[in-house]
């Protein structure tokens, strides 16, 4: 069924850089698009950014874009998302999520198994 | 960008029906997926390309989708499915995933 492993959350002050990472494991990595999504405290649910199977389709949500940078290692079995100019608005639980299947951008796709999620704070 | 639309809250007794909609423009024409968060843990699919349950699912969820309107529905509610509910589709014209603003379930 898989498992997804998020680390790197804390506290990062306004303006700074942040790497988030997410191990996969007890399936095939490289067979399914990834995406991350977050979770403001006492909010709902946020998709932030999607990767292909072989990262050559990606897709970001508007407040991320050109900030935030998705990337995937299908040798390590690894999803990372590169936080820039992290601003307070992007405090959040980040989760990572696998997709259904191999591509992003079509409607039957949806997201199982998610990670438990990891805390990223954004405060001076 | 697309906008799905959730009740934030509905609240029912042990053992009636549950029902929680999903409003969005021409989502009828979409394909939906359904979550269930409860407290302190991660979201897990209920329900998935608009009617079908994964494996675990208990037959007591189902769904629809028509119109401008999808909606999950929980028969014989139990304490144990007081949780966050979010519908979920891909928008196509601006390349997003998108969430509904979730409702909160509550067993009364």
């Amino acid at each position: 069924e898989g498992q997804l492993l998020e680390s790197g959350g804390g506290l990062v002050r306004p303006g700074g850089s942040h790497r988030l990472s997410c191990g996969a494991s007890g399936f095939s990595f490289s067979n399914y698009a990834m995406s991350w999504v977050r979770q403001a405290p006492g909010k709902g649910l946020e998709w932030v950014s999607g990767i292909s199977r072989s990262g050559s389709v990606i897709y970001y949500e508007d407040s991320v874009k050109g900030r935030f940078t998705i990337s995937r290692d299908n040798s390590k079995n690894t999803l990372s998302l590169q936080m820039d100019s992290l601003r307070p608005e992007d405090t959040a639980v980040y989760y990572c999520a696998r997709l259904s299947d191999f591509v992003i951008g079509y409607g039957a796709n949806w997201f199982d198994p998610w990670g438990q999620g990891t805390l990223v704070s954004v405060s001076s | 960008s697309y906008v799905l639309t959730q009740s934030p809250s509905v609240s029912v007794a042990p053992g009636q029906t549950a029902e929680i909609s999903c409003g969005g423009d021409k989502i009828g024409t979409k394909t939906v997926h359904w979550y269930r968060q409860k407290p302190g843990q991660a979201p897990v699919v209920v329900i998935y390309n608009d009617h079908d349950r994964p494996s675990g699912i208990p037959d007591r969820f189902s769904a629809s989708n028509s119109g401008t309107t999808a909606t999950l529905t929980i028969t014989r509610v139990e304490p144990g499915d007081e949780a966050d509910y979010y519908c979920h589709v891909w928008d196509s014209d601006s390349n997003h995933q998108v969430f509904g603003g979730g409702t909160k379930l509550t067993v009364l």
